[in-house]
């Protein structure tokens, strides 16, 4: 299986921060790379799909890059509703591995 | 629009079974297929398996094979995935999601999730 490593697994940040989270393969996985956004109570929401597309109705502040083994998701400008845990997904091959989670928190 | 409803909340016992349903509306069923993905209390999300909608093909996580089954009504547009010989570590909200395979795979759509309580 792909194991996926996400880093931080928790970040203090502030409302207008630029925040970058990484998250690394244990192997090549192209571009197949997905970012969602969970928040408790409430169903997972995709943000990023392929490594860098932004999926529909998703705010621009979001973007993610990178390819083969190594992945970031970047928020522009962090604002109050973008306090959550940040899963990436790998797709290249089965089983779909998540990372361990990023949570952001609230300096 | 799209949209997944997933059945209500379930308490069983250590060796029961569970049964989730998934009831996808807004969309061509057969066009997508189905992941399902659970969350343990405190954990990260961890993927299940998925099924194509399309002709029921399947492809489950090693660790839950021999006790998972996932399945599709196309007549209801309505999925479902059977977990037995439950554990106490099986319990966890589980959920459904839409899974688009057209050019890189991606669940785009979500369930509400499902809580199920496994105790004695």
């Amino acid at each position: 299986d792909i194991q996926m490593t996400q880093s931080p697994s928790s970040l203090s940040t502030s409302v207008g921060d630029r925040v970058t989270l990484t998250c690394r393969a244990s192997q090549t996985i192209s571009s197949y790379l997905n970012w969602y956004q969970l928040k408790p109570g409430k169903a997972p929401k995709l943000l990023i799909y392929a490594a860098s597309t932004l999926q529909s109705g998703v705010p621009s502040r979001f973007s993610g890059s990178g390819s083969g083994t190594d992945f970031t998701l970047t928020i522009s400008s962090l604002q109050p509703e973008d306090f959550a845990t940040y899963y990436c997904q790998q797709s290249y091959s089965t089983p779909y591995t998540f990372g361990q989670g990023t949570k952001l928190e609230i300096k | 629009q799209v949209q997944l409803v997933q059945s209500g909340a379930e308490v069983k016992k250590p060796g029961a079974s569970v049964k989730v349903s998934c009831k996808a509306s807004g969309y061509t069923f057969t066009s997508y297929g189905i992941s399902w993905v659970r969350q343990a209390p405190g954990q990260g999300l961890e993927w299940m398996g998925w099924i194509s909608a399309y002709n029921g093909n399947t492809n489950y996580a090693q660790k839950l094979q021999g006790r998972v089954t996932m399945t599709t009504d196309t007549s209801t547009s309505t999925a479902y995935m059977e977990l037995r010989s439950l554990r106490s570590d099986d319990t966890a909200v589980y959920y459904c999601a839409r899974e688009n395979y057209h050019g890189s795979s991606k669940s785009d759509y979500w369930g509400q999730g499902t809580l199920v309580t496994v105790s004695s």
